[in-house]
């Protein structure tokens, strides 16, 4: 598509149960992160993937949020046993993180709004 | 760890002023700085990208400035519109370059 899309665009939850967000980055994009952003806070990094290797977790909250990327392309971040401080907007990026590249814009989907009642 | 802090946290202003947002960043070993917009309910639009050699960037009404030295950088919004209110955000990569840390942005607030 010409953009990085996100679905769904709003969640609506009951604590305790899981949820799966799903991010479509720009076709050719090696480069995926995800990003949190809560009301009155700043964004926060989450997670990021560059092509085949090993995704850098090391902005996950807890061992409750986990992320996949399938093929180089789409990405899911799961969320299990939610909780009313996981409710905030959920942003995906990509970029072409071009081989020794350093100086390139990121692209940002719509987020998805989660809210944990 | 590296910091980053922007001034003011919001701004309301008549249409056609000239204005100056401003971001200052703790760590000055950066490669760049990214200018973003966001509007209500959407994600995050990159408006422009500093290089760290470079001092400056331009684009249409808009012009950002990067002082590395000082740890500092301005987003300069020209004849103002009201089509420019949105929170503007500046975010600088780690060293490894895959995470930008990001301001807490400035909400503008362009009037007619």
């Amino acid at each position: 598509g010409a953009g990085v899309s996100q679905s769904p665009s709003n969640k609506v939850t009951e604590k305790g149960k899981d949820v799966e967000l799903r991010c479509d980055p720009i076709s050719g994009h090696t480069a995926l992160y995800w990003y949190r952003q809560s009301l009155g806070q700043g964004l926060e990094f989450l997670i990021y993937f560059q092509g085949n290797s090993a995704p850098d977790k090391s902005g996950l909250p807890s061992d409750r949020f986990s992320a996949e990327r399938t093929g180089g392309s789409v990405s899911t971040l799961t969320i299990q046993r939610t909780q009313q401080e996981d409710s905030a907007v959920y942003l995906c990026a990509s970029s072409p993180r071009r081989q020794g590249a350093t100086n390139e814009k990121l692209f940002f989907g719509s987020g998805t709004q989660l809210s944990v009642l | 760890k590296q910091e980053v802090t922007q001034i003011p946290a919001a701004l309301s202003v008549p249409e056609g002023e000239n204005l100056v947002l401003n971001c200052s960043f703790t760590d000055s070993a950066i490669y760049n700085l990214q200018w973003f917009r966001q509007d209500p309910g959407k994600g995050l639009t990159s408006l422009l990208l500093i290089q760290s050699s470079q001092r400056e960037q331009t684009s249409g009404r808009l012009n950002a400035s990067l002082d590395k030295s000082s740890g500092r950088s301005t987003l300069y919004i020209a004849a103002s519109q009201p089509g420019d209110s949105a929170t503007y955000l500046c975010a600088v990569p780690n060293n490894a370059g895959n995470m930008l840390t990001f301001g807490g942005g400035t909400r503008l607030m362009v009037k007619p």
